[in-house]
């Protein structure tokens, strides 16, 4: 059972814009960075943003990233077919010690 | 900077399976090692790490007793090993590179390519 909350899925039309929620707890999210995963069909993982809203270099300004209390969001502007992967949020759990990720969220482009 | 996972594995319940993760393109023991899996159709869960430079470890509770990490410096791998498989092991296993930065957080990047484990009898 994923520690973070996310929704199993979302969709958009190319061009539109769409966001992704991540939901936590105080052990969580509410006391630490939150990192965003991109994930495309049959390939590992990929850092898409770092420390709450940083991008890597590379990263397009088209992807975004915010934190509020224990929730934080991923947010993808003008959006490409390319797009279409598995969004994963991922935080360090005070609590347990340990690092937890959502259960990903897969965005289809209409 | 690169990670590279030894091959897919088929096992039978009960067996064990020890999944290799070479790095290349930094300074191996700089940075924690860290094992994340990812069951057919599940999201990531988080396994353990090492500390390439001392070999320290450390597990999540979920792993502790069945799963050991270690390293070889001199050929810049680590080493994930898994006992007492079930079907609920069955998942593509990743290795991952920490980074960490000074008053900041700490993140994973880059990923290995993955290893798929089997366990079916």
């Amino acid at each position: 059972q994923s520690m973070l909350t996310q929704p199993p899925s979302v969709s958009a039309a190319p061009g539109q814009k769409v966001t992704i929620s991540c939901s936590g707890s105080s052990s969580t999210i509410g006391n630490n960075y939150v990192y965003w995963y991109l994930q495309l069909p049959g390939t590992a993982p990929k850092l898409l943003i770092y420390d709450n809203s940083e991008r890597p270099s590379g990263v397009p300004d088209r992807f975004s990233g915010s934190k509020s209390g224990t929730s934080a969001t991923l947010g993808i502007t003008g959006l490409q077919t390319g797009d279409e992967a598995d969004y994963f949020c991922g935080t360090w759990d005070s609590s347990l010690s340990a690092w937890v990720f959502g259960g990903g969220t897969k965005l289809t482009v209409l | 900077v690169q990670l590279v996972q030894s091959g897919a594995a088929v096992k039978k319940p009960g067996a064990s399976v020890k999944i290799s993760c070479e790095a290349s393109g930094y300074t191996f023991t700089a940075y924690y090692i860290h094992w994340v899996r990812q069951a057919p159709g599940q999201g990531l869960q988080w396994i353990g790490c090492i500390n390439p430079y001392n070999g320290a470890t450390n597990f999540a509770q979920k792993f502790q007793g069945r799963v050991t990490m270690s390293r070889d410096t001199s050929i810049t791998t680590a080493y994930m090993e898994m006992n007492r498989l079930t079907s609920d092991d069955t998942a593509v296993y990743y290795c991952a590179r920490e980074v960490a930065a000074a008053a900041r957080g700490s993140w994973f990047d880059p990923w290995g390519q993955g290893t798929l484990v089997t366990v079916s009898s």
